[in-house]
């Protein structure tokens, strides 16, 4: 399967922090990219959906300028979650995808377990 | 909505036997229909995917079942090992190309 990797796989910051997600497909260009995150015991729900180059799509009841997305290449995507407060506490998980819709196999990367204080 | 529901949150059986998860959607009408196995702290691998006009799909071990008129699908492990213990999701095919997740069942494999 394809290699995604995910940079910190652990953060621990205080609140009002910023903090950067970096998300890489090693192995294929990624012509788009979902954000997922999940809560403790809940399912893994779609925050976002990037193509790049583009701006990215956001689900209803996430900020866009609290969840600030950059995906400036094929390889790689960043997540920014500004002004951190403790309910942004979660684990965050990017899926790079080569096609914009209908793919067969989705890729994960190991996720981020964001700890804000 | 649409709206996802995997019947079990956790299931306990002992190592050799077959697991049975089940997961269930309303409200949807997916093409496709994948299985993941996620480990805790990491995310989702992928297992088994089975489109709408497939009724059934195998993986050595691992069955999946896709029953488009009931809205279910049934995922087994025959001859299961500890280190098959693990959540399993099951995940639907939304409109962008991302995936819509159940809560996932926790499955342990008890020697």
């Amino acid at each position: 399967g394809a290699v995604v990797s995910q940079h910190p796989s652990r953060v621990i910051c205080k609140s009002g922090t910023s903090v950067k997600i970096e998300c890489r497909s090693l192995d294929f260009q990624a012509t788009t990219m979902f954000w997922y995150r999940q809560f403790p015991k809940q399912s893994l729900m779609l925050m976002a959906t990037s193509n790049e180059g583009s701006k990215a799509t956001y689900e209803q009841g996430v900020e866009k300028d609290k969840f600030l997305i950059n995906h400036a290449s094929l390889t790689l995507s960043t997540l920014t979650v500004t002004s951190a407060h403790p309910e942004d506490s979660s684990f965050y998980i990017c899926s790079p995808a080569k096609t914009s819709g209908g793919a067969d196999t989705q890729y994960f990367g190991p996720g981020t377990r964001l700890t804000v204080l | 909505s649409q709206k996802i529901e995997q019947n079990s949150e956790a299931l306990n059986i002992q190592e050799g036997k077959t697991a049975t998860l089940t997961c269930n959607y309303t409200n949807y009408s997916p093409a496709y229909l994948q299985w993941y196995r996620q480990d805790p702290g990491r995310g989702p691998v992928f297992l088994l995917l089975i489109r709408e006009n497939e009724k059934e799909k195998r993986k050595e071990r691992l069955k999946v079942t896709f029953d488009t008129t009931l809205k279910q699908s049934l995922f087994h492990i025959t001859a299961s090992q500890p280190a098959d213990s693990a959540t399993y999701l099951c995940a639907l095919g939304g409109s962008q190309g991302n995936l819509i997740f159940g809560k996932g069942t926790k499955l342990s494999v008890k020697p």
